[in-house]
């Protein structure tokens, strides 16, 4: 049962333009999400993060936007540069509990930035 | 300050045999996740140490144990190998205090014949 989706398995965009990539998630009681970016050959690397107390979080050219209420979050990259062609994944959790925190990862998009 | 490292990179076995992959965590973390990544999907949560204790398991079953040792290194074993897990094994450290902030290693892929 697939709880975190992300329905896109590739996206190219020009280089300077907007990449949008989406993501959409079953469990309710998610209130933790996060993007890692994955190079060929690397694993993923942490890219921004989201609790769900806000519905948007902003890291230079990185924003996160979370909209509770359609169980949807997108992952804005405003201007989109040649080294940000990689794989992305957006990622799920609930807070720390006594079982830990596992992470529910979706099945990532590629991204391709044309330059 | 290091990174995740993970050994091997590569790894080939034979159904109904088992393996033990390794990972050293970043320098400061204490916690470490592991995950299973199938071709083509995103990683799956396998179970996570904390202080060389079980701290939380996937839906993964008992074939797949782990170890985590007091330098917070970690073992993920697994018995009895099937085709199916033929993946790529990835483990993932963090600090207990720094909730969400994972750092993965470059993992190793195990393919079974």
């Amino acid at each position: 049962d697939q709880q975190v989706k992300q329905n896109s398995p590739s996206l190219s965009v020009q280089e300077g333009r907007i990449s949008i990539l989406n993501c959409d998630y079953t469990n309710s009681m998610f209130d933790y999400f996060l993007w890692y970016k994955k190079y060929p050959a690397e694993g993923p690397t942490f890219l921004i993060s989201i609790s769900s107390i806000k519905d948007k979080n902003e890291d230079g050219r990185f924003t996160v936007f979370l909209n509770k209420s359609a169980k949807h979050l997108s992952l804005h990259i405003v201007p989109s540069q040649p080294g940000d062609s990689a794989v992305y994944f957006c990622a799920a959790s609930v807070r720390p509990t006594n079982t830990g925190n596992q992470f529910y990862f979706g099945t990532g998009t590629s991204l391709t930035v044309i330059p | 300050e290091t990174g995740v490292t993970q050994s091997p990179t590569h790894l080939i076995k034979t159904r109904g045999q088992q393996v033990t992959l390794r990972c050293s965590s970043q320098s400061g973390h204490n916690t470490v996740s592991w995950y299973q990544q199938a071709l083509g999907q995103g990683p799956q949560f396998i179970f996570q140490y904390y202080r060389e204790e079980e701290n939380g398991r996937g839906n993964f079953p008992p074939r797949f144990s782990g170890l985590q040792f007091p330098n917070y290194s970690s073992e993920l074993n697994v018995n009895a190998l099937e085709l199916d897990d033929s993946a790529l094994y990835l483990c993932a450290s963090s600090h207990s205090g720094r909730f969400g902030e994972q750092y993965f290693g470059p993992g190793t892929r195990l393919t079974v014949t």
